[in-house]
């Protein structure tokens, strides 16, 4: 049971670039979300899914993609990256409320 | 909307005293859940100790314990016999009934030897 996991650990990007941050779970979750968290921050929601083939906003959504095909994954795509999404970036996932697991986190620059 | 404030940016204590970091929270909702989080420099977050807000009794685990006021919506974490391993950020956070975890700025605590 491998829990959440997130790839890559760290990333550098060109402003403009596209990349997609992956997660995923083998604990049958339903519900994935992901977090950003900026220096002297908590974390705030960037994108959720209650379960496979549904998605939301969150209250930092714009310039991030998100779909979820299967419940495994819940992959976070950067469109044009900006230096303003420089940030780690975090993915959790739940089953039940009140226990929510998290992933190591992505950190990543852009220049 | 849903707020988590910490007021105490940075904390420090000699090791083995007691300390406690002071959360205040705003929700309409009746049923939720408060949580601390530890995150040390590794960045990995990790659950410390969770209130279901429906409970009265204070959530406890080992050396760490809540002090949980509903009415003054307030959630404090106390942390007992403190050890140079204590030492990381923590934050306080509120789940609401959407599963959506709303949270604090973090309090920084370093624990001396």
């Amino acid at each position: 049971n491998a829990g959440v996991t997130q790839t890559p650990k760290f990333q550098v990007l060109k402003t403009g670039q596209s990349m997609t941050l992956q997660c995923a779970q083998d604990m049958n979750h339903e519900y994935m979300s992901w977090y950003r968290q900026d220096p002297g921050m908590g974390l705030r929601l960037i994108h959720y899914s209650v379960g496979a083939g549904i998605t939301d906003q969150g209250e930092v959504p714009n310039g991030y993609n998100v779909s979820r095909s299967t419940t495994e994954d819940f992959p976070l795509r950067l469109l044009s990256a900006a230096p303003s999404q420089t940030s780690v970036y975090f993915c959790a996932s739940s089953l039940i409320p009140g226990e929510q697991y998290f992933g190591p986190g992505t950190r990543l620059t852009v220049t | 909307a849903q707020t988590v404030t910490q007021s105490q940016p940075e904390m420090s204590v000699q090791e083995a005293e007691t300390v406690t970091l002071s959360c205040t929270y705003d929700t309409s909702e009746s049923n939720y859940y408060l949580f601390w989080y530890k995150q040390p420099p590794s960045r990995q977050m990790i659950l410390v100790i969770r209130q279901e807000a429906y409970k009265q009794q204070n959530a406890t685990e080992n050396r760490f314990s809540v002090n949980f006021q509903k009415a003054a919506k307030s959630f404090s974490l106390k942390i007992s016999d403190s050890q140079l391993g204590d030492t990381a950020m923590y934050f306080c956070a509120l789940e609401d009934s959407n599963y959506q975890l709303i949270w604090g700025a973090g309090t920084k605590l370093i624990i001396k030897p």
